[in-house]
């Protein structure tokens, strides 16, 4: 009954080092999101997928790439990490954009020195 | 575009005591509109959502809510909180036709003995 997993739970990096969360969900969803979850400012929406092979920008997309080349996993890259980009970030899932709700991941807490 | 506000950010109460987080947002038009629960250190798990019928709606937990269209508003309630409900709650709506869920800044409820 995993749901949505997220790897790793936890990663430091130095400025200017890349690195790529992966999130896997088992529950045959078609969209996947990644947030961005910083003090005070709930969570915020980085890019977001309604199916394999498609991806879309969120609110805050700069800084970050996606891919979804394949149904069960949503992969988020960071080419050239900033200090800016120090987060907890959160992956989710669901079957329909409408009035179903998002599963979310544990999610992975980023520094960036 | 549509905005969530929830608006204390910390929320301290007895235990034992009722409880109500508020969250209010911008849009009038048809929406849903989702409870969210993140305990430390982990993800967000659905409390309770509303979708269309009855305006009370009752979560995991013990929690309810009460959606009001014409307040643009939906406040999450408890009738008697527990310790173990210590934990920040985030109000999320999507409008209809949408493919977004917006979350508000997140309420942090703690529970004091």
């Amino acid at each position: 009954n995993a749901g949505v997993t997220q790897t790793p739970k936890f990663r430091v990096l130095k400025t200017g080092q890349s690195m790529t969360l992966l999130c896997a969900q088992d529950m045959n969803h078609e969209y996947m999101y990644w947030y961005r979850q910083d003090p005070g400012m709930g969570l915020r929406l980085i890019h977001y997928s309604v199916g394999e092979g498609t991806t879309a920008k969120g609110e805050v997309p700069d800084g970050y790439n996606v891919s979804r080349l394949k149904k069960q996993n949503f992969l988020l890259g960071l080419e050239s990490a900033a200090p800016s980009q120090t987060s907890v970030y959160f992956c989710a899932s669901s079957s329909s954009p409408g009035n179903q709700p998002q599963h979310f991941g544990d999610g992975t807490r980023l520094s960036i020195l | 575009a549509q905005s969530v506000t929830q608006l204390d950010s910390q929320v301290p109460v007895f235990e034992e005591a009722p409880v109500e987080l508020r969250c209010n947002y911008s849009s009038s038009v048809s929406v849903y509109l989702f409870w969210y629960v993140q305990y430390p250190n982990q993800g967000l798990q659905l409390l309770l959502k509303y979708l269309s019928g009855s305006t009370l709606v009752k979560g995991i937990n013990g929690f309810e809510a009460e959606f009001n269209k014409s307040q643009t508003s939906f406040h999450l309630r408890k009738p008697s909180v527990h310790i173990s409900d210590t934990a920040e709650y985030f109000c999320a709506v999507r409008d209809q036709g949408a493919q977004k869920l917006v979350f508000g800044q997140g309420t942090r409820l703690t529970i004091n003995p």
